[in-house]
């Protein structure tokens, strides 16, 4: 059962405009949110995070907004750059001891020049 | 060094040979994560860590596959009689643990068994 869905497996905008990735999440016991970028034949890298007692977390051209009764999450950039082409994972994770991260399958983001 | 050090980058094995893949994780994270990511694939969690608690095993796809962290360091994914089907790349991840799980991946390991 996934409890972390990233239903679009790709996106492709051009270059300047505004790349929305979204994110949902079963689970309301979630209380963390965080966004990670991945380029091929490299790890993933933590790219901006959003507490539950926030709906909105920015970040230079990255934008975090958390819709907590929709249980859904979004990751906004703009300007969008071609060096933004990478897949970007949502992950989530619950307060208490065990603090496992839940991720999605990806959404690979394409941005032309 | 500063980052999660993974070994080796890279691996070739035989089908039905036994691997070793270490994980060093950044000094006083107390969180340390598996995954693996296959062609194509999203990342697939295998093992979970954290501090003296038992470790998370939900993730392991059978029982040629085990893993052991020494001391709350160094962590070692063994993996038995490898097939074919285990071919991808073997990512390990660290976090401070309990209030902070923003986790710092390694570059892999690229796991390729013919």
């Amino acid at each position: 059962d996934q409890q972390v869905k990233q239903n679009s497996p790709s996106l492709s905008v051009q270059e300047g405009r505004i790349s929305i990735l979204n994110c949902d999440y079963t689970n309301s016991m979630f209380d963390y949110f965080l966004w990670y970028k991945k380029y091929p034949a490299e790890g993933p890298t933590f790219l901006i995070s959003i507490s539950s007692i926030k709906d909105k977390n920015e970040d230079g051209r990255f934008t975090v907004f958390l819709n907590k009764s929709a249980k859904h999450l979004s990751l906004h950039i703009v300007p969008s750059q071609p060096g933004d082409s990478a897949v970007y994972f949502c992950a989530a994770s619950k307060a208490g001891n065990n603090r496992k991260l839940i991720w999605g399958l990806g959404t690979s983001l394409a941005v032309n020049p | 060094g500063a980052g999660v050090s993974q070994s080796p980058s890279n691996k070739v094995t035989e089908k039905g040979k036994d691997v070793e893949l270490r994980c060093d994780p950044i000094s006083g994270h107390t969180a340390l994560y598996w995954y693996r990511q296959s062609l194509g694939q999203g990342l697939e969690f295998l093992i979970y860590f954290q501090g003296n608690s038992a470790p998370d095993k939900s993730g392991l796809p059978s029982d040629r596959f085990s893993a052991e962290r020494t001391g709350g360091s160094v962590s070692t994914l063994t993996i038995q009689r490898t097939q074919q089907e285990d071919s991808a790349v073997y990512l390990c991840a660290s976090s401070l643990g309990h209030t902070n799980t923003e986790a710092f991946f390694g570059q892999g390991t690229r796991l390729t068994v013919v």
